[in-house]
């Protein structure tokens, strides 16, 4: 069964430092996600990306993030200067249609972030 | 501020009885309607997506929606202890990107 696959796991960094998340979405989907969650709370949405650019961002998603798909399979989150808060689950995920399955996603299974 | 509400639990029921949850959601425009399953340190998986009002079964899950009074329900019926995992309520509108409840905890105990 296709599946979205992402890494690391777990990453773990310093307050300040660079964190790059990758994502491999499921091969013939179009619409690509990042959400978070933060340990004990909401799952949040981040960003969509559809056709090489971004379609939505929340609030969150400030100059700080960035996404791209630098080939035909990778997706990537960057995080320029991670703060304590950025500390979370990540998670990738993918559809491949429109209209009203705009919310049936494929998640993958997370990157854990811990900023120190 | 779009909002999806959901009681956080937790919530026991004994195997085979029929667990109910409960979503409630503020945005009237909202269209689509769907019910995640999250185990524990695991990512959500659908289970369940609805777009009419009424009833919509699918095996032993039956989701039910009511856009007049904002409403959407999950039923499980012959609850088994691997449906123990929290339930998230989502909503897609006209921001169309999903707004997660809290969910909510089940616990089947066998």
């Amino acid at each position: 069964e296709p599946e979205v696959t992402q890494t690391p796991s777990h990453q773990v960094t310093q307050m300040g430092q660079e964190v790059i998340l990758r994502c491999v979405p499921i091969s013939n989907h179009l619409y690509f996600y990042w959400y978070r969650q933060i340990l004990g709370q909401k799952v949040e949405f981040l960003v969509s990306f559809y056709n090489n650019e971004i379609s939505e961002k929340s609030e969150i998603f400030d100059d700080q993030f960035s996404v791209e798909r630098p080939d035909g399979s990778n997706f990537t989150l960057k995080i320029r200067s991670t703060k304590l808060e950025d500390s979370a689950m990540y998670f990738c995920a993918s559809r491949a249609g429109t209209g009203r399955s705009t919310g049936e996603l494929f998640f993958g299974e997370g990157s854990r972030l811990t900023v120190l | 501020q779009k909002e999806v509400e959901q009681n956080s639990g937790p919530l026991s029921v004994p195997e085979g009885a029929i667990a109910s949850l409960n979503c409630t959601y503020s945005d009237r425009g909202s269209q689509s309607f769907f019910w995640y399953r999250q185990y524990s340190g695991k990512s959500p998986e659908l289970i369940m997506s609805i777009y009419s009002n009424g009833d919509k079964e699918d095996g032993r899950f039956t989701a039910q929606l009511n856009k007049a009074s904002q409403y959407v329900s999950l039923l499980i019926r012959d609850s088994q202890p691997s449906d123990s995992a929290t339930y998230l309520c989502a909503v897609s509108g006209s921001a169309r990107q999903l707004t997660f409840g809290s969910g909510t905890q089940l616990t089947v105990l066998p």
